[in-house]
């Protein structure tokens, strides 16, 4: 079964702090990987999408890892600010050959920067 | 402006009177689909489109129906709203085509509709 794992499931960090949030899937075929921020009754906007023959995406101070053997994949957010707070959502594109097709969403990882 | 629509953005509803979410998007994308969102589930696709007349089920579809007469617009029916459909909805929209193994393209979401059914 396509499932899409995230965790930790909620984090709390300080202003300033680095925090790494993980993903494991286990879609088959895979086509591309997306990292999602969602602010709280917003729509998800996009901070990263991944093919199979990427290993890293940066985005600011966000930088996406991609370990397509292991079907792994990593958000890393350096320097955290209070505006990072929201949720972050690993989602899975299965392979339709050179059409989107079905996405596999991630619970999310809720985020929260103290100051 | 590019963007996607969704109308309206709140609405409280009985069970069994049919309602439509409307979704239009103005960036001449061929893909399109529909989310829910609820608490500790995450997002769930409920149904996409590939192009106009070319749907498919997503993740939940049961209780839903869909539509693509035209590329800008992807309606979603309640045709007998139960009260298990309450919940945060949001359209989607995306281009599609693109080169195995090159890359894909932005989804970008609607600003969502959060539904009540009693």
């Amino acid at each position: 079964k396509n499932q899409v794992e995230q965790s930790p499931q909620s984090l709390i960090i300080l202003e300033g702090k680095n925090c790494t949030l993980q993903c494991n899937y286990t879609v088959s075929p895979f086509s591309n990987l997306r990292w999602y921020k969602q602010d709280t009754g917003r729509g998800p906007v996009s901070l990263t999408i991944m093919t199979f023959s990427e290993n890293t995406k940066s985005n600011g101070r966000y930088t996406a890892t991609l370990d397509a053997d292991t079907k792994q994949s990593s958000l890393h957010i350096t320097a955290s600010q209070l505006s990072d707070s929201a949720s972050y959502i690993c989602v899975v594109s299965e392979d339709r050959g050179s059409t989107l097709g079905r996405l596999y969403f991630g619970r999310g990882t809720q985020l929260t920067v103290w100051p | 402006e590019a963007q996607v629509t969704q109308n309206p953005r709140y609405l409280i509803t009985v069970t069994g009177k049919k309602l439509t979410v409307t979704c239009s998007q103005n960036m001449n994308h061929e893909y399109m689909s529909w989310y829910r969102q609820d608490p500790g589930l995450g997002l769930r696709q409920i149904y996409y489109s590939m192009n106009v007349e070319v749907t498919d089920k997503g993740d939940v579809p049961e209780g839903y129906k869909v539509s693509r007469k035209e590329k800008r617009n992807f309606p979603l029916i309640l045709e007998s709203p139960s009260p298990n459909q309450t919940s945060l909805y949001f359209c989607a929209s995306s281009l599609s085509n693109f080169l195995r193994g090159q890359g894909s393209y932005e989804q970008y979401f609607g600003p969502g509709t959060r539904l009540t059914v009693t």
